[in-house]
């Protein structure tokens, strides 16, 4: 079955204790990236990845970092997360560009909550 | 600078009505746009999508209209059904220049279709 999966789905942490928030594709995918979703902002994009060892900032970068080292994984790294990067995440991918050709598979969320 | 906004946080309509979805941007250079729908805690699902040179695009119940002259765009619904009941975000790529593969989202709008 084509996927995306991400792990945690929930987490609870504390103020500066790093965590990783994995994603995975199976469909080889080019394209991945990963969003936030709060209220009343809709869905921010953090950071994609065109290919391997390829990424680029999206709107909120601050505080986050990635890696592209496999095609099918790309990982979101919080290395001091703060109470402000409670949200909720998601990982997506596509095909090549996320234009109107190919449409981005999003996985199921990560409720992330930093106290 | 919010470059793609829903400036409806919620709209109700009755079953087999029709459901018009709303969306405004700013940014002249985007080249494609797109509709998703998300369930409560699911991912969003690619809906519908609309090249900058076209003014409309159907599928099946679903139509985007685009007017780029008041860079607008909406999504119609006919006949909406209670399944339709999600949140509706709509997102706008920028296919070329330094923005290559970001994409951008509105807040969200919370369709309510009534039996």
């Amino acid at each position: 079955e084509a996927q995306v999966t991400q792990n945690p789905r929930y987490l609870i942490t504390v103020t500066g204790k790093k965590l990783t928030v994995t994603c995975s594709q199976n469909m080889n995918h080019e394209y991945m990236s990963w969003y936030r979703q709060d209220p009343g902002l809709g869905l921010r994009q953090i950071y994609y990845s065109m290919n391997v060892e390829v990424t680029d900032k999206g709107d909120v970068p601050e505080g986050y970092k990635v890696s592209r080292k496999e095609k099918r994984n790309f990982p979101l790294i919080l290395e001091s997360p703060s109470p402000n990067q409670t949200s909720l995440y998601f990982c997506a991918s596509s095909l090549l560009l996320a234009g109107a050709q190919d449409t981005q598979y999003f996985g199921p969320g990560t409720r992330l909550t930093v106290l | 600078d919010q470059q793609v906004k829903q400036n409806s946080p919620s709209l109700s309509v009755q079953e087999g009505r029709i459901s018009i979805l709303n969306c405004d941007y700013t940014n002249s250079m985007f080249d494609y746009f797109l509709w998703y729908k998300k369930y409560p805690a699911e991912g969003p699902t690619f809906l519908i999508s609309i090249s900058s040179i076209k003014d409309k695009n159907e599928d099946g119940r679903f139509t985007v209209f685009l007017n780029k002259s008041a860079k607008h765009l909406s999504l119609h619904i006919v006949p909406s059904q209670p399944g339709d009941s999600a949140v509706y975000f709509c997102a706008a790529i920028n296919a070329g220049g330094t923005s290559y593969g970001k994409l951008t989202f509105g807040q969200g709008t919370i369709l309510t279709v009534h039996p």
